[in-house]
């Protein structure tokens, strides 16, 4: 099965509303990476964690280790938060990253 | 930022092709990945290497070699592509032990 299992697969918001990503992981893992795929096929780091919560102006991200799941909480989204979003969990047997499949967010105006 | 730089951006060959796929990271980091993403499958981990000299096996490595010449440059070959090659290639860096990865713009390859 998935070892790293995102949800929604696709989301559309309307701008300015609030939403949260979730990441639940089935290996062990003690950190986790949030990234952002824009429309052109980049991959922006957004957060690299350890057990805790980290946030960067309207983004907050929460790792619990203990439930393993990572969660991605944005905040009065923009036209730019559009793209989408993946989270990867550093297996530690290996140091592999592995990835979600993914999280498509739309903000429409 | 680290900057991770990969060559060429775009490619087009034809079935039964040689590519080379490029990578370069200035930042001394030990670690370097070859990734592609497919829709429906996401990034999935072709080869990756713990230093100059070193490779590990990813995957997904059916079709491709890698060579890691210098601490700085990852090279990914496709030494006799085929359409299921057409991808979006990232190549990825990390200093090493539990530390952000940073991956690179993506080539965009095309196998005719």
């Amino acid at each position: 099965g998935d070892q790293v299992k995102q949800s929604p697969s696709a989301l559309s918001l309307q701008e300015g509303t609030n939403s949260a990503l979730r990441c639940n992981f089935s290996i062990a893992t003690t950190t986790v990476q949030w990234f952002l795929q824009n429309p052109r096929g980049s991959l922006m780091n957004l957060f690299y964690l350890v057990p805790g919560t980290k946030e960067n102006g309207r983004l907050k991200s929460t790792f619990n280790s203990k439930e393993s799941y990572s969660t991605l909480h944005i905040r009065d989204a923009q036209l730019e938060d559009s793209g989408t979003y993946f989270c990867a969990a550093v297996n530690t047997g290996n140091y592999k990253y592995v990835f979600g499949a993914g999280t498509r967010l739309k903000v429409i105006a | 930022e680290a900057a991770v730089t990969q060559s060429p951006r775009n490619k087009v060959t034809v079935t039964g092709g040689n590519v080379t796929l490029s990578c370069r990271q200035t930042n001394s980091h030990n670690y370097m990945y070859w990734y592609r993403q497919d829709t429906g499958h996401g990034l999935r981990l072709i080869h990756y290497s713990y230093g100059a000299g070193n490779l590990q096996i990813g995957d997904v490595p059916d079709g491709y070699k890698a060579t890691r010449t210098t601490q700085e440059d990852f090279f990914l070959l496709l030494e006799l592509a085929s359409p299921s090659q057409t991808s979006l290639y990232f190549c990825a860096s990390r200093l090493g032990g539990l530390n952000t990865l940073y991956f690179g713009a993506g080539t965009r390859l095309s196998v005719l």
